[in-house]
């Protein structure tokens, strides 16, 4: 079973409104992280937001929240007010446990384009 | 401001040779990565290393392999290099149970 599936391959968002990037993820450990990461055209990943399993409330960080529902095992990104410049891919990911040699599983990614 | 760097951005290779890239970060991380990346495949993870000269396989590790001699260093060598390893290699390093990886630059290989 897929660890991390993004169910979307391309969205398009009007400039200036917000938009959702889906996310479902699968494990039974107790303790995980999940990231998001942005990637432009220039190829670099960009780290946006992380949610720890634990954490009680959603993440945000400036214009991007993580919609955390833990029972669906989903979580999803908003980005709030769509910017040109948010025209990328975005890479769901999951790290399982905390403890030493604990990998990341990344999804498929979201190609994302912001209309003028 | 953390710094992971790979040695080449751009790499073209004939069938059958040697390859080796190289990644190094600057921010005493315990943890490194390799992974390629391909069109509608997303991340896929190679190797991962989680102290000098340890190392695990990650989900996609035949044709490949690694060395860790230093904390800073993490390579990655393609023993005979194939047209199916063509892809973009991205390597990330981290903290034992961060809340991220950091990833550098990227390496575009086409192997011919």
């Amino acid at each position: 079973a897929q660890k991390i599936t993004q169910t979307q391959p391309g969205m398009f968002v009007q400039e200036k409104e917000a938009v959702t990037l889906d996310c479902t993820y699968d494990t039974s450990d107790p303790s995980y992280g999940l990231f998001w990461y942005k990637q432009p055209s220039s190829g670099e990943m960009i780290f946006l937001i992380y949610q720890g399993s634990y954490d009680q409330q959603n993440a945000t960080e400036g214009r991007y929240s993580l919609n955390f529902q833990k029972a669906r095992k989903s979580a999803n990104l908003v980005i709030s007010a769509s910017q040109l410049g948010d025209s990328a891919m975005y890479f769901c990911a999951m790290r399982e446990g905390v403890g030493t040699g604990n990998q990341f599983y990344f999804g498929t990614g979201t190609s994302l384009t912001v209309i003028p | 401001d953390v710094k992971v760097t790979q040695s080449s951005r751009y790499l073209v290779k004939r069938t059958g040779e040697k390859v080796f890239l190289e990644c190094v970060q600057d921010m005493d991380h315990e943890n490194m990565f390799w992974y390629r990346q391909d069109p509608g495949l997303g991340l896929r993870l190679i190797y991962f290393s989680y102290d000098v000269k340890m190392k695990e396989k990650g989900d996609i590790p035949e044709g490949y392999s690694v060395s860790r001699e230093k904390k800073e260093r993490f390579s990655l060598i393609l023993e005979s290099a194939s047209t199916n390893q063509t892809s973009m290699y991205l390597c990330a390093s981290s903290f034992v149970g961060s809340s991220t990886q950091y990833f550098g630059p990227g390496t575009r290989l086409t192997v011919l």
